[in-house]
């Protein structure tokens, strides 16, 4: 079964500190994704960044950057120079690749982050 | 920007109603789901479709019922409301694996 393991529940930063947001996750495919989302106070949850299990390649999207590690299943999440819009919960997801096209996300449990002025 | 809504965002009701939560999305995704959130922020999966007359229960067992008639319609429905169903349930649709595009989600409170 696949297991999502989030250890961080809350976090607070000044602004403009970095910041990481782990996840460490658990399955037996050799074929899966890896996923962030974000959910700010308003409700509403935003896709960030998806990877498969083949490309270990880091990623940067502006003050975003990624870090997948096959070795010790983590695929942790950097925030650089923090702002108080990045204020919101940080979800990890993980998804299996099943045959029955059964693209099922199993999420962590979320990190609250917030960063104060 | 993600094309998918839900209706009512609040719902305050007395025990023993029937509910449906609406959801709605203009994209054409084949999948959509229903996710319950705790408070505590945890989310789990109530049930999923992956087209028109396709209902799946999800991994966490739900008194409410769905329904796929139309590809952009999934309205989630709870025959007898209880005090336990108090929570948010977010509604997502997906085309490609796991990049769900969520509603805004609708908080039920059952008195």
């Amino acid at each position: 079964a696949q297991k999502v393991t989030q250890a961080q529940t809350e976090i607070s930063v000044v602004e403009k500190e970095d910041v990481t947001l782990d996840c460490v996750y658990e399955t037996r495919d050799t074929t899966y994704y890896l996923f962030w989302y974000k959910q700010p106070p308003s409700g509403e949850l935003v896709f960030l960044i998806r990877r498969n299990s083949f490309d270990e390649q880091n990623e940067i999207s502006g003050r975003y950057s990624w870090n997948f590690q096959k070795s010790t299943s983590s695929f942790n999440f950097t925030i650089t120079a923090s702002q108080v819009v990045d204020s919101a919960v940080y979800f990890c997801a993980l998804s299996e690749f099943s045959g029955a096209g059964s693209y099922q996300l199993t999420f962590g449990k979320g990190t609250k982050l917030s960063v104060i002025p | 920007e993600a094309d998918i809504y839900q209706t009512p965002r609040y719902l305050v009701i007395g025990t023993g109603k029937k509910i449906t939560l609406e959801c709605s999305q203009t994209m054409g995704h084949d999948k959509m789901y229903w996710y319950q959130q705790d408070p505590g922020m945890e989310l789990h999966l109530i049930h999923y479709s992956y087209g028109v007359n396709s209902t799946e229960k999800g991994d966490l067992s739900s008194e409410s019922t769905v329904s796929r008639i139309r590809t952009e319609h999934f309205p989630l429905t709870l025959e007898s409301a209880r005090p336990s169903h108090t929570s948010q349930y977010l509604c997502a649709s997906s085309e490609w694996v796991g990049e769900l595009f969520f509603g805004e989600g609708s908080r039920l409170t059952v008195l």
